[in-house]
């Protein structure tokens, strides 16, 4: 199974300021990786697949980066509602099938 | 626009099958596949399973082969997530959501599923 880890666990930062989100892949998944955000009580929404397209409607201050075995998203000018908990996923191959990071949250400092 | 509707919370007891649907509108439902997706309380997205809306085929997470049934019905763009033999940690949010190649695009917006 690949395992994708996620680092940091917690990131604080100020409104306006950029925020930097790592996912590590234990084997090479191409740019077979999509980010996600949740807010607490709803579903992940859809930021980053390939890694590195915007999914339909997400701003240009979220943009992701990596290939093979480590990925970033980086927010620039952080907003109120860019907080919550980010998720990478990766879809390279099957077996075994899609896996998530754990997951970074990310708080208003 | 795109939305998936899934049915209501349930409560079951360990042993118990619970039977999760999801509809789809705003696209032609056999366009794409759909995922199952479970998140258990304060923990990450666990992937479970993938089914083609067009063909029917599925594939499974090996935590979850042989315990978990996906089928869909096309006259309804309804799809359905069966799990069976319940246990406690199966207590989880279960999501729905459409599959791009990989890329989970839209979800539903989840059913809680307690079992207790």
């Amino acid at each position: 199974e690949i395992v994708m880890t996620q680092s940091p666990a917690t990131l604080s930062v100020s409104p306006g300021e950029s925020a930097t989100l790592s996912c590590r892949a234990t084997q090479s998944v191409s740019r077979n990786l999509a980010w996600y955000h949740q807010k607490p009580g709803q579903a992940p929404r859809l930021l980053i697949y390939g890694a590195s397209s915007r999914a339909t409607g997400i701003p240009a201050r979220f943009s992701g980066s990596g290939s093979g075995t480590e990925f970033t998203l980086t927010i620039s000018s952080l907003q109120s509602e860019d907080f919550g908990v980010y998720y990478c996923q990766q879809y390279h191959n099957w077996p075994p099938g899609y896996t998530f990071g754990q997951g970074t949250k990310l708080e208003i400092k | 626009q795109v939305q998936l509707v899934q049915s209501g919370a349930e409560v079951k007891k360990p042993g118990a099958s619970v039977k999760v649907s999801c509809e789809a509108s705003g696209y032609t439902f056999t366009t794409y596949s759909l995922s199952w997706v479970r998140q258990a309380p304060g923990q990450g997205p666990e992937w479970m399973g993938w089914i083609s809306t067009s063909h029917g085929n599925t594939k499974f997470a090996q935590n979850f082969q042989g315990r978990v049934t996906l089928t869909t019905d096309t006259s309804t763009n309804t799809a359905y997530m069966e799990l069976r033999s319940l246990k406690s940690d199966d207590t989880a949010m279960y999501y729905c959501a459409r599959d791009d190649g990989g890329t989970l695009d839209f979800w539903g917006q989840g059913t809680m599923v307690i079992v207790s």
